[in-house]
């Protein structure tokens, strides 16, 4: 089946740092990514749609600055946490539709700003 | 605002019985729902979907079902398995946007 795969799995940053999260479909070409946020025993936030070869669209309420997209292929787009924070420590998805509404997530990335 | 909402944040079910997993919804422009399962630390995995234009939908153990008119969506195990035991989020989205809107999520435990 379709793959989505995420590097690191998880980081630990000191406050200030960038952090730099990479999401790759492996078997397939995305046109489109998203990329989630998930805080503990919470539902997961839609944070912004990686749009290849243009801008991302984010979502009400994030910040494009603090949060850079590049979807700079059609298997690879990288989140960009600039100027890390402890109120950005958080589970990072990033998810790709193959089939029709079928989204097929990466396993997450785990930051923790220290 | 909440668009999507799964009220229960936990379940817990007997291994062999029926789990039922409820999801409401309040944007009416939703077309097209899923479900995912989850585990700790890794990302969703795909369970089933279903059309807004649809009632129900089954896949082997796991079958939604829609409810328009109410904007309400389930989800039934059947027989539950202890390997179920996961958090199970409900998404909602407009086809053309591909936007998935996630719930809260519910904890379902199958014991034996």
């Amino acid at each position: 089946g379709a793959v989505v795969s995420q590097h690191p799995s998880w980081v630990i940053c000191k406050s200030g740092t960038s952090v730099k999260i990479e999401c790759r479909s492996l078997d397939f070409q995305a046109t489109t990514m998203f990329w989630y946020r998930q805080f503990p025993k919470q539902s997961l936030m839609l944070m912004a749609t990686s749009n290849e070869g243009s801008k991302a669209t984010y979502e009400q309420g994030v910040e494009k600055d603090k949060f850079l997209i590049n979807h700079a292929s059609l298997t690879l787009s990288t989140l960009t946490v600039t100027s890390a924070h402890p109120e950005d420590s958080s589970f990072y998805i990033c998810s790709a539709p193959q089939v029709q509404e079928t989204q097929y997530f990466g396993p997450g990335t785990r930051l923790l700003v220290l | 605002d909440q668009q999507v909402k799964q009220n229960s944040p936990s379940l817990s079910v007997q291994e062999g019985r029926i789990s039922i997993l409820n999801c409401d919804y309040t944007n009416s422009m939703f077309d097209y729902f899923l479900w995912y399962k989850k585990y700790p630390a890794e990302g969703p995995t795909f369970l089933i979907s279903i059309s807004s234009i649809k009632d129900k939908n089954e896949d082997g153990r796991f079958t939604v079902f829609l409810n328009k008119s109410a904007k309400h969506l389930s989800l039934h195990i059947v027989p539950s398995q202890p390997g179920d035991s996961a958090v199970y989020f409900c998404a909602a989205t407009i086809k053309t946007t591909d936007k998935l809107i996630f719930g809260t999520g519910t904890r379902l435990q199958v014991f034996p």
